[in-house]
């Protein structure tokens, strides 16, 4: 069982709109929970760091939530544009060693 | 932040065959690595290149499969050598930089007939 458990596997929304992505982790020690943006063909781009003792971050129209207790984190993006059609990479950081999970891919359409 | 450059950026290849990928960082950096991503999984840590000794292997991969250099602090190169279809991926260099954030290249898509 990945460490690392992404949902939706994939998610098709229209322009305008918001969406939230949801990780799950199940291994601790814990010490930050990541997401990346990858778009296609391309390498993951950071998005949000977070450490146990922070709740939510913000980076623009993405909004990332973490509740250390239940060990689920979450990504809202606000008003979506057909730019953020890409891949959601949550990453879990601990005993100096990362888990990633497999994605949300998300799709924005006109 | 650093910018990594990789190439090849894709290419295709014969299986048996073996190819070098090689990723370039604009700074000196310290930790380097190797993932492997493939198709509808997710991102597999290979080596941690280390900088005038031998890469650090994950389990499942081994140094005859993928040798890595790494001869300075902003160089390295992976081979995937005696490939067959199963190797066909993407893979990606990676670095951390120092708050701890870690910067992908773009990735090399290897695809093997």
């Amino acid at each position: 069982k990945n460490q690392v458990e992404q949902s939706p596997q994939s998610l098709i929304i229209l322009e305008g709109k918001n969406c939230t992505l949801q990780c799950n982790y199940t291994v601790s020690p814990f010490s930050n929970l990541r997401w990346y943006k990858q778009d296609t063909g391309r390498g993951p781009v950071s998005l949000t760091i977070m450490t146990f003792s922070e709740n939510t971050k913000s980076n623009r129209r993405y909004t990332a939530t973490l509740d250390a207790d239940t060990k689920q984190s979450s990504l809202h993006i606000t008003a979506s544009q057909l730019s953020d059609s890409a891949s959601y990479i949550c990453v879990r950081g601990g005993n100096n060693r990362l888990a990633f999970g497999k994605g949300n891919q998300v799709v924005v359409i006109p | 932040s650093a910018v990594i450059s990789q190439k090849p950026s894709r290419d295709i290849c014969q299986r048996g065959t073996s190819l070098t990928i090689q990723c370039q960082v604009d700074s000196q950096v310290t930790m380097m690595f190797w993932y492997r991503q493939q198709p509808g999984q997710s991102l597999t840590l290979i080596a941690t290149a280390n900088q005038g000794s031998e890469a650090t292997y994950e389990s499942g991969f081994v140094i005859d499969k993928f040798p890595i250099s790494r001869p300075n602090l902003t160089f390295s190169t992976l081979t995937v050598s005696n490939m067959s279809p199963e190797d066909s991926s993407i893979y990606l260099c990676s670095v951390l930089g120092y708050s701890g954030e870690l910067f992908f290249g773009e990735g090399s898509r290897l695809t093997v007939l």
